[in-house]
C-alpha cells in the first residue's frame, strides 16, 4: 500500500507571496491532518479534515487555510508569506476514530527569504 | 488541559547501551498513548502505541507500559544501535468535546547512538 505522499519535497518562497502544499493520503483514510515543525516551536498542530469538512483547527492566523476534496487529498495554503513560515510542513492521514494513529508523509520544507 | 511532558535532549548513548526516555501526561479520562520517531530528513512515523492501562506496546525492541496509577508511558530498548539515532515524541490522544481526535504532543527527544 502506497504511504503519505506530499509535494513538492521543497520550496523556496519571497515574504508576500503565497504557496500551495499538497497530501495524498494512504488509501481507504478519510482523516488529513497537517503540522508545522520547527527547531524552536516543535510539531505544531494546523488542522484536520474529515470526508472535506474540517473537523479540528489549531492556533494559526488565517493566512493558513486547508481544504480536502472528495478523494481525501488534501491542499494546505499559507497566503502573505512571512519568515517565519519557513518550516517543515508535514501531512498524516488516519481512518479517523480518535485512536487511530497517524500516517505521516515526509513533508514539505519551505524556506520563506 | 491535557499534556505530554517529555525529557528534554539530547541523549547521547553509546551502542549497545540501556535507553529510557522519560514520558508523563495529565488527562481527563482515557486517552490512548503513542510513542513516533523520526529519523532525519524524513516524517514521523508510529512506533508503538497502548489503547488501555496496564498494556504493553512493542516494536522493534523498543517497549511501553501504559501506567495509569503513575500516569506514564516511558520508552525503553534494552540495547540500542546506531541506527536508533532519530527523534522520539510521545503523544496522547482522546477524543474531544465533539467526540473527534484531540491529539498532545511532547517536545520530542533527540537520540544519538555512538559506535
Amino acid at each position: 500500500k502506497a504511504g503519505v505522499t506530499q509535494t513538492p519535497r521543497y520550496l523556496i518562497k519571497t515574504r508576500g507571496q503565497q504557496v500551495t502544499l499538497s497530501c495524498s493520503p494512504i488509501s481507504g483514510h478519510r482523516s488529513v491532518s497537517w503540522y508545522q515543525q520547527t527547531p524552536g516551536q516543535g510539531l505544531q498542530f494546523l488542522f484536520e479534515y474529515f470526508s472535506e469538512t474540517q473537523r479540528n483547527k489549531g492556533n494559526f492566523p488565517g493566512r493558513f487555510s486547508g481544504r480536502q476534496f472528495s478523494n481525501s487529498r488534501s491542499e494546505m495554503n499559507v497566503s502573505t508569506l512571512e519568515l517565519g513560515d519557513s518550516a517543515l510542513y508535514l501531512c498524516a492521514s488516519a481512518t479517523g476514530g480518535y485512536n487511530s494513529p497517524l500516517h505521516f508523509g515526509n513533508g514539505t520544507r519551505l524556506t520563506v527569504t | 488541559g491535557d499534556s505530554v511532558t517529555q525529557m528534554e535532549g539530547p541523549v547521547t548513548l553509546s551502542e549497545e547501551a540501556f535507553l529510557t526516555i522519560n514520558c508523563t501526561y495529565t488527562a481527563t479520562g482515557y486517552p490512548s498513548l503513542f510513542w513516533y520517531v523520526q529519523y532525519p530528513g524524513e516524517g514521523l512515523q508510529l512506533l508503538l502505541k497502548a489503547t488501555k492501562a496496564d498494556d504493553k506496546g512493542s516494536n522493534k525492541g523498543f517497549e511501553a507500559t501504559y501506567r495509569k496509577e503513575t500516569t506514564s508511558f516511558h520508552l525503553e530498548k534494552g540495547s540500542v544501535q546506531v541506527s536508533d539515532s532519530a527523534v522520539y515524541f510521545c503523544a496522547l490522544s482522546a477524543p474531544n468535546a465533539g467526540n473527534n481526535r484531540k491529539l498532545i504532543w511532547g517536545l520530542g527527544t533527540s537520540l544519538g547512538v555512538n559506535p
